[in-house]
């Protein structure tokens, strides 16, 4: 069964540092997310990407952060600098359409620790 | 701000137990909800997708229903067995795609 793969399973990056978080969504899926969850909170929507655009985007998904689908089959996300509260984990996912009853389909997930 | 709301926060049962949890959501502008099964150190599992005011799903022994009006889903699990221990997380959906969550419900079954 075709799955979101996700590298690395864990990142551990120093403040100010640059990390690039990456996904491998399905690979006919059209649509595709960034999520993250912070110890013991919701997990919060960050970013939505179709036709190599940003769709929608939340406030936390600020300049620091980019996303890139640089050749058809990655997804990345990127954080420029990183700060001590960007320590979550962070879920990669994606959709074939947005309607209806379709499936968003979940990696497993980047933990990433900024010491 | 749209919020989802999920109870219990928590939930510990015996093995053979029936259980079942509530999310709650705004009834206004609803599009679809999902739920999902996430074990630890796992991708989250999609369950069920509902999108019509009265729907009802089901998979093996889990099942859920759904209310948009009063804007509540419940997930009903019967005969718990200790493979079903896992935090249990709605998501309320937009029409662009984007997924607001609720908090999880993490359930343990005892054997």
């Amino acid at each position: 069964e075709p799955e979101v793969t996700q590298t690395p399973s864990h990142q551990v990056t120093q403040m100010g540092q640059e990390v690039i978080l990456r996904c491998v969504p399905i690979s006919n899926h059209l649509y595709f997310y960034w999520y993250r969850q912070i110890l013991g909170q919701k997990v919060e929507f960050l970013v939505s990407f179709y036709n190599n655009e940003i769709s929608e985007k939340s406030e936390i998904f600020d300049d620091q952060f980019s996303v890139e689908r640089p050749d058809g089959s990655n997804f990345t996300l990127k954080i420029r600098s990183t700060k001590l509260e960007d320590s979550a984990m962070y879920f990669c996912a994606s959709t074939l359409e947005t309607s209806g009853r379709n499936e968003q389909y979940f990696g497993p997930g980047t933990r990433l620790t900024v010491t | 701000i749209l919020n989802v709301e999920q109870s219990p926060q928590s939930l510990h049962v015996q093995e053979g137990d029936s259980t079942n949890f509530t999310c709650s959501f705004p009834s206004s502008n609803f599009y679809a909800l999902h739920w999902y099964r996430w074990e630890t150190a796992k991708s989250p599992e999609a369950l069920f997708v509902m999108t019509l005011n009265g729907d009802e799903k089901k998979k093996g022994r889990i099942s859920a229903t759904l209310n948009t009006k009063e804007g509540y889903s419940y997930l009903y699990i019967k005969g718990s067995q200790p493979e079903d221990s896992a935090t249990y997380l709605c998501a309320f959906r937009n029409q662009g795609g984007k997924l607001i969550f609720g908090q999880g419900t993490e359930l343990s079954v005892k054997p």
